[in-house]
């Protein structure tokens, strides 16, 4: 299986600031029809995740620009900045290039 | 809009078998490049995909449960459904379905898109 490492684990944050979360991934997430399947959703509580960002950089639906998300082979981050009390939860990266599907264990955005 | 939807029996018994169902509208499960995936996870903790089920019925299950899951769909009824047999407290966990758009037009996507709000599993003697 691709072990999916998510850092850090815990990110305190200032509103109206900018963080990154990392996730690496034990092997390369590039298909073999040349696309990478490495996709970041957010968690509020009490609710199912949110899909933010598809495909290592393309921001879903209705998803602000405050959300970044870029990477390539192994090595992905996400980027929020101007972070607003709506973006407060926990964030999942999770790979679908290779099965079993995996997802990174998660990072709680909190306020510091 | 896509929406989904859990159900389940709540509570079950060790041994027992889990059957869960996903409602879903929005979507159809007949239309190339759709699927619907179930992941779980359990109170506090993270998330682990277990099964997913393509518009052709091609099906993926996650190995770490060996030959516990089953999945399936009824495309007139836009439902995807969910077995795991042979439970224990291990099983106990919030169960998502979520719907995966595996390609639309030219391209693939491979992403789960839409999910529901889960449903709750205890399993106890």
């Amino acid at each position: 299986d691709v072990l999916m490492t998510q850092t850090p684990v815990s990110l305190p944050v200032s509103l109206g600031g900018q963080v990154s979360i990392s996730c690496r991934s034990s092997q390369s997430l590039v298909h073999s029809d040349g696309n990478t399947y490495l996709h970041w959703y957010l968690q509020k509580p009490g609710q199912s995740p949110q899909l933010l960002i598809y495909r290592v950089s393309n921001r879903f639906s209705g998803v602000p620009d405050r959300f970044s998300g870029s990477g390539s082979g192994t090595d992905f981050t996400l980027k929020i900045s101007r972070v607003e009390p709506e973006d407060l939860g926990v964030y999942y990266c999770l790979q679908s290039t290779h099965f079993p599907y995996t997802f990174g264990a998660g990072t709680k955005l909190e306020l510091k | 809009q896509v929406t989904l939807k859990e159900s389940g029996p709540g509570i079950l018994q060790p041994s027992q078998t889990l059957s869960l169902t996903c409602t879903f509208s929005g979507f159809s499960l007949s239309t190339y490049g759709m699927g619907v995936g179930w992941i779980r996870q359990p109170s506090g903790k993270g998330l682990e995909w277990l099964a997913n089920i393509w518009w052709d019925d091609d099906k993926y299950y996650n190995p770490s449960l060996k030959n516990r899951l089953t999945i399936s769909k009824d495309t007139s009824n836009n439902q995807a459904f969910l077995k795991i047999t042979n439970v224990d407290t291990a099983d106990t966990a919030t169960y998502y379905c979520a719907r995966i758009v595996v390609r639309y037009t030219t391209d693939y996507y491979y992403v789960m898109d839409a999910w529901g709000q889960g449903a709750s599993v205890t399993v106890s003697s």
